[in-house]
């Protein structure tokens, strides 16, 4: 079956330094989607990438999906504490079908 | 959060008994989802729906069961047949591309 791996697993950073988490699919894609996980709390929608090689911005987060539609990362720059949290890609192989969640980054920043 | 309620928020059962835990949406979203998470890990599909009266296995059905009788409700059973319970459990709906997930329930059995 599809597996959706992520690394790297943890993350420990100063504040203001960039941080980034890759995704990596055993099966071409459709879309990709990646979710934000507060301490304590549940998933929340970030974005989803469906073209090749797109990128997309929010702020200070930058989002790509690979040229095969095989892989995908998410950078942030000049990580606040706010940005805490564990970060999950989440794949699609076709359109309409289940989503495959990787195993997420868990990012710790130190102010 | 975003109209998907999950109650109660902490459960703790013996072993040996079955829990239903419940999950509630008000969005009108079609397709709901059970998820398993346990410490350090990412999201597990248990069982997942796409409309009123019909659901699928999902990665990790074996121990568990659901329903899906009304649009609104997607009740998750653990039985006793599941071998390692204790996990958070988080539901989800969606309608198109994002998932909305509840708030989650976190069970322990003793």
């Amino acid at each position: 079956g599809q597996q959706v791996m992520q690394i790297p697993q943890y993350q420990h950073v100063q504040e203001g330094e960039d941080f980034t988490t890759y995704c990596n699919s055993s099966t071409t894609l459709s879309n990709i989607q990646w979710y934000k996980q507060r301490p304590g709390g549940h998933p929340v929608f970030l974005i989803q990438l469906v073209k090749s090689g797109e990128v997309k911005k929010q702020k200070r987060l930058t989002f790509q999906f690979g040229e095969a539609k095989k892989n995908s990362s998410l950078h942030i720059t000049a990580t606040q504490t706010t940005d805490v949290g564990t970060y999950f890609c989440a794949g699609r192989q076709t359109s309409g079908s289940r989503l495959t969640f990787g195993e997420g980054t868990q990012l710790t920043v130190n102010p | 959060d975003g109209g998907i309620t999950q109650s109660p928020k902490y459960l703790f059962r013996k072993e040996g008994q079955n829990v239903t835990l419940s999950c509630e949406q008000n969005l009108n979203h079609d397709a709901m989802y059970w998820y398993r998470q346990d410490p350090g890990q990412g999201l597990r599909l248990i069982y997942y729906s796409q409309i009123v009266n019909d659901f699928q296995k999902g990665d990790i059905a074996e121990g568990y069961s659901v329903s899906r009788e009304k649009k609104e409700s997607f009740p998750l059973t653990v039985t006793s047949a599941q071998k390692n319970p204790t996990a958070f459990y988080l539901c989800a709906s969606t309608q198109g591309n994002e998932q909305f997930f509840g708030p989650g329930t976190r069970l322990t059995v003793l």
